[in-house]
């Protein structure tokens, strides 16, 4: 399977623990997105990386949350303290990122319950 | 800054009926345009994209045209089927890479 792929594709957790999820792109996508989706919504842009360097977080993404790539491949989201109103659908996308009209391939996501 | 709107749902049809999902944005410069998919259970899937005005996407017999003047991107199927029983998502990307999603519409296709 050459798809985005997310681990784990189910969290769930108590409030105030932290949680920390991976995404690896499709191999060779230069640019990775972190997206969140609430239930009945469409999803919301949280950060985007271009190889290893993150270029914009969106206000959606409070001091809790991190984000990595660090070699310019596999990402993690990280939440700290993590608060009921962080339950959501957390979604990992990339693309090429070289004229392709940005088209983003997504991978199945990561449902996190905080309990 | 960006922005799409797109019709509530739910929306319930008949086999063979036509579908039309209407979809209006608001966005500076000239953004790229598409409609993703979500089937039950499966993650989301790009089913047609417009990169310029008057363009036309299509794919599965679905169609939608970039309409700069009444700034829309409307989802057309002549005959649905089943199979389309899905959420449709309209969304849009501007210079600055990020998609910018609607509301989302789920389609309930009855045979």
């Amino acid at each position: 399977d050459t798809g985005v792929s997310q681990d784990p594709r189910h969290k769930i957790t108590k409030r105030g623990q932290n949680v920390t999820f991976r995404c690896d792109p499709i191999s060779e996508h230069n640019r990775l997105y972190w997206y969140r989706q609430t239930l009945g919504q469409g999803p919301e842009f949280l950060t985007y990386f271009q190889n290893e360097a993150q270029l914009e977080k969106s206000r959606l993404l409070s001091d809790r949350f991190s984000a990595e790539r660090p070699k310019g491949s596999f990402s993690t989201l990280e939440i700290q303290r993590t608060e009921q109103g962080d339950s959501a659908m957390y979604l990992c996308a990339s693309s090429r990122g070289q004229g392709d009209v940005n088209e983003q391939f997504f991978g199945p996501g990561t449902r996190l319950t905080v309990l | 800054g960006n922005s799409v709107t797109q019709m509530e749902g739910p929306v319930t049809l008949s086999e063979e009926a036509f579908l039309t999902i209407n979809c209006t944005y608001t966005a500076t410069g000239y953004p790229s345009l598409f409609w993703y998919v979500q089937y039950p259970g499966e993650g989301l899937q790009l089913l047609l994209k417009a990169t310029k005005a008057d363009d036309k996407g299509s794919n599965k017999g679905f169609e939608a045209t970039y309409r700069k003047e009444t700034t829309s991107f409307h989802l057309e199927k002549g005959s649905v089927q089943v199979s389309d029983s899905a959420v449709y998502f309209c969304a849009l990307s501007g210079g600055d890479y990020k998609l910018s999603f609607g509301a989302g519409t789920t389609v309930t296709v009855r045979a």
